[in-house]
Order: structure tokens, then sequence, then C-alpha cells
């Protein structure tokens, strides 16, 4: 592994269904974010997490839930999905949260819920 | 209100030239860093410039280069030498770091086009 995986690549969802998105990094970065990516809105912050054992809600935290165990992995549930959730997620980590820190991106998740 | 405004949805450029994408931005802090990114067509997101707020020297990195003007809150990139391999979705972002927390906005994003 180097940098960050996220799977699946996509996926189709029948609504009402529960989901989860997985992402892992091999970096050991402290920080990492879900975005999730809509046509003319850019990226937006659905949760994040500083350190192991925190997690923060973004500016569209509503619908979904993470968790972080351990510094790894991130994963991204949607506990019942509706079809508004159809989007393209992306999974970042940064060194640390906050100040200048690049964050550094996974390839995405094409999401469709029927 | 929007924090980050990019008011150009697409743009053309002929190989070879210079553009300019435009990015405005709202925030009352005063340390705060702008970044952007490009996204290509396959999708990923690749870091390419960042500016801090008390910089005073306009950021650059290769062929990029940001126009960082604090009193308009402008942070425009400006892309020398334009090449095919530029046509992308390009994001500006901001972080606020008093009172944003760890949260990066990005602006929708402005589709270039680089013309052979």
């Amino acid at each position: 592994i180097a940098g960050i995986t996220q799977a699946p690549t996509s996926q189709i969802l029948a609504a009402g269904r529960r989901m989860t998105l997985r992402c892992t990094q091999d970096m050991r970065h402290n920080a990492m974010y879900w975005y999730r990516q809509d046509l003319g809105l850019g990226l937006r912050l659905i949760h994040y997490s500083n350190t192991a054992g925190t997690t923060g809600k973004g500016e569209v935290p509503d619908g979904y839930s993470v968790s972080r165990a351990n510094t790894d992995d991130f994963p991204l549930t949607l506990a019942s999905a509706v079809p508004s959730q159809t989007s393209v997620y992306f999974c970042a980590s940064s060194v640390i949260a906050g100040g200048y820190n690049e964050q550094f991106f996974g390839p995405g998740t094409r999401l469709t819920v029927l | 209100a929007q924090k980050i405004t990019q008011t150009q949805p697409g743009m053309f450029v002929q190989e070879k030239e210079a553009v300019t994408l435009d990015c405005t931005y709202d925030t009352s802090d005063q340390s705060y860093g702008l970044f952007w990114y490009k996204q290509p067509s396959s999708g990923e997101m690749i870091f390419l410039i960042y500016q801090g707020s008390y910089d005073e020297q306009n950021a650059t990195e290769g062929r990029y280069s940001l126009n960082f003007q604090k009193a308009r809150k402008s942070a425009n990139l400006v892309i020398s030498a334009s090449q095919l391999g530029d046509s992308a979705m390009y994001f500006c972002a901001m972080r606020e770091f008093n009172t944003g927390g760890f949260k990066t906005i990005f602006g929708a994003g402005t589709r270039l086009f680089v013309k052979a």
C-alpha cells in the first residue's frame, strides 16, 4: 500500500441499506478526513479525525458516522442510505490537523443510491 | 455566505499561454492558509501550491504561482506555459487556523481546457 486506499471503487446501493466506505492510509498521518464531491459544490467535509480515538463533524455530517479505532483506518458509514447521498466520496489525510499541512487524497469512491 | 468563491466555472487557454484562475475568500481570521488542488479526469486530487496569510512572498511551484492579494482577499492561481496535461478541474481551498478548527473549505472549482 502506498498512500491512501479506498474501497470500494464504486457501488450502487438501494435506498435504506447500510453501507461502509473504507479508507486506509499507510503514511502514519494523525489527521484523516472524509469529503463528498458534488457537481457545482466542490468538496464538502463530512467528518474528520485529528488523531486516533477522536472524531469531529464537518459541514455536512447528517446521515454519516465515522470511527477512528487506530491511526490507519477511518471508515465512513451510511446507516440508511438515501438518494441525496449519491456522490463521490474522498478520504484524505494529513500529518497533523490544522496549520499548514497538505492533505493527501485517496482515489475516491463513487456511490449511487437508488 | 460562501467562504471560497471561484467565479469561473470553465476556462479555455491556448497551449503555451499563461492562464489565471480566480479565487476569492472570506474570513475574519488573521491566520489562515490557502491551497490549490488539481483534479484531472481520472479523479484524483493533486496538491499544487500553498500560501500562508503571513507569507509576504507569493508562493511559486514550478509553472504554478499564486497571486496573493490579501487586502482584496484573493488568491488567484497562475499557470504559465499551459500544457495539454493541465486540462483539469482546479479547486481553491482555505483553512482558518484560529476559527476554523481543522476544516478545509473548498470552492466549487474551475474547469480548465487547454487547446492545442
